[in-house]
């Protein structure tokens, strides 16, 4: 089975902090990505990478960054955290391919409250 | 995401069935999703279906398309108390998806 491996379960960070989330597979995909997740919005797309060293913006970029050096880790770096960025994050992960890129295997979340 | 569409909540009778909508508006979408998030985990894939098809069975769940309205539903058969959790439909965008705002399906005994 894939394994999608986030960091911490639970974050708790000071506004204007720098946080980074985590986030690990075990099976060689290719794609990565992070999404947060609020109540009654569903899950937004942070950003993406299809290959290491590779990112692309995806529909929430503004106050974070990220990180792809190794194939198998994708970084989420909060470069001064904010209040309004308490949410849940998930890290998902695909094989590369038409029918494959959209079949997400995700990680368990990491539930980030900024005081 | 402001483009998938579904209500937000569902209660069902255990050993009843459970059907919960979805609309989406990308026609070009080459499949779409359900997946369900159990409390405290992440989101797992449920079952999809190619949009050229109009029904998919897998065991006691049942996914229709309607292609023209643009609609797309879940159905639970004999539906359980493991059945609860939260349901997001979601569409492929440009090898991304976009998901809804997720139905929370409570399983009543």
């Amino acid at each position: 089975d894939v394994k999608v491996t986030q960091s911490s379960r639970y974050l708790v960070k000071r506004t204007g902090e720098k946080v980074f989330l985590e986030c690990v597979q075990d099976m060689d995909h290719e794609n990565m990505f992070w999404y947060r997740q609020d109540p009654g919005l569903g899950l937004r797309l942070i950003y993406f990478s299809y290959d290491v060293k590779m990112k692309e913006k995806g529909d929430i970029p503004e106050g974070y960054s990220v990180s792809r050096e190794k194939k198998e880790r994708f970084s989420l770096i909060l470069e001064s955290a904010s209040t309004n960025q308490t949410s849940m994050y998930l890290c998902a992960s695909s094989v590369q391919g038409a029918a494959t890129n959209e079949k997400l295997f995700f990680g368990s979340g990491t539930q980030l409250s900024v005081l | 995401g402001e483009d998938v569409e579904q209500s937000l909540f569902l209660s069902v009778r255990e050993g009843d069935s459970s059907v919960i909508n979805c609309t989406y508006t990308d026609s070009s979408s080459t499949y779409l999703y359900w997946y369900k998030q159990e409390p405290g985990a992440g989101l797992q894939l449920l079952t999809y279906i190619f949009s050229n098809m109009d029904m998919k069975q897998d065991q006691r769940l049942t996914v229709l398309l309607n292609k023209k309205d643009k609609h797309l539903s879940l159905r639970i058969a004999d539906t359980q108390t493991g059945d609860s959790a939260i349901y997001f439909c979601a569409e492929s965008m440009e090898y991304k998806l976009s998901f809804g705002a997720g139905t929370t399906v409570t399983v009543r005994a």
